[in-house]
């Protein structure tokens, strides 16, 4: 399977608290890809960080890239409790074109 | 709001029941994806058009049937669906078929009775 791998699976904190999660893949890739969804919704993009790039900053978000490892992982700085979501990692293989998904962390940040 | 929209946002149908889940984007996208999403498990790509040619089916069975009558608008017709079926069905579109971030619509929360 060319499905990416997240962990932790579930991460609970407290709010104020940083939160990072992780993501491996399998493939080379163009584009490694963050995205959130809350419950039941439609999957919102927060950040993309290309190939050739190794961090990347929007605002409480920090994205790191290592290809070497086939690795990235999300920081989310100083969270709070509306951070609350499943948050994705999709890379976007340079054989196939695909998006692919990760299965996911669920983070829940505490008030 | 993504500007892609996906309607019905509920459905629940028979197993011998045929409907249609629509997604329209006015996003001037040219690729359009349907995902399913399952419990406790990745997101699996279903279809992907690109310039309204279907350039990938990953082993969907027949009874999904899509449809891309235009670059604005896609459809996912069903029939004598399985309870195991039952999924959120998301649709996407990207700028293109190799573009950057993809954006969804809010899903159908499909229920097989």
């Amino acid at each position: 399977s060319q499905q990416g791998e997240e962990d932790p699976q579930a991460l609970s904190i407290q709010e104020g608290e940083n939160a990072t999660m992780n993501c491996s893949y399998k493939t080379s890739i163009n584009n490694l890809q963050w995205y959130r969804q809350n419950s039941g919704r439609g999957l919102v993009h927060l950040i993309l960080i290309r190939s050739n790039e190794r961090e990347k900053h929007s605002g409480r978000l920090r994205v790191t890239l290592d290809t070497s490892k086939k690795s990235s992982s999300l920081l989310i700085t100083a969270s709070r409790a509306a951070d609350t979501a499943s948050y994705f990692c999709a890379y976007r293989s340079s054989n196939t074109g695909k998006l692919i998904f990760g299965q996911g962390t669920t983070l829940q940040v505490k008030p | 709001e993504t500007g892609v929209t996906q309607t019905p946002r509920h459905l629940v149908m028979g197993m011998t029941n045929k409907k249609s889940l629509k997604c329209e984007q006015h996003l001037g996208h040219n690729a359009m994806y349907w995902y399913k999403q399952s419990a406790k498990k990745p997101l699996e790509l279903m279809f992907v058009y690109n310039f309204k040619e279907q350039t990938e089916n990953n082993s969907v069975p027949s009874r999904f049937s899509p449809e891309c009558p235009n670059s604005s608008h896609l459809f996912l017709h069903l029939h004598t669906l399985q309870p195991e079926d039952s999924a959120l069905y998301l649709c996407a579109s990207s700028q293109d078929r190799a573009g950057t971030e993809a954006f969804f619509g809010q899903g159908t929360r499909l229920t097989v009775v």
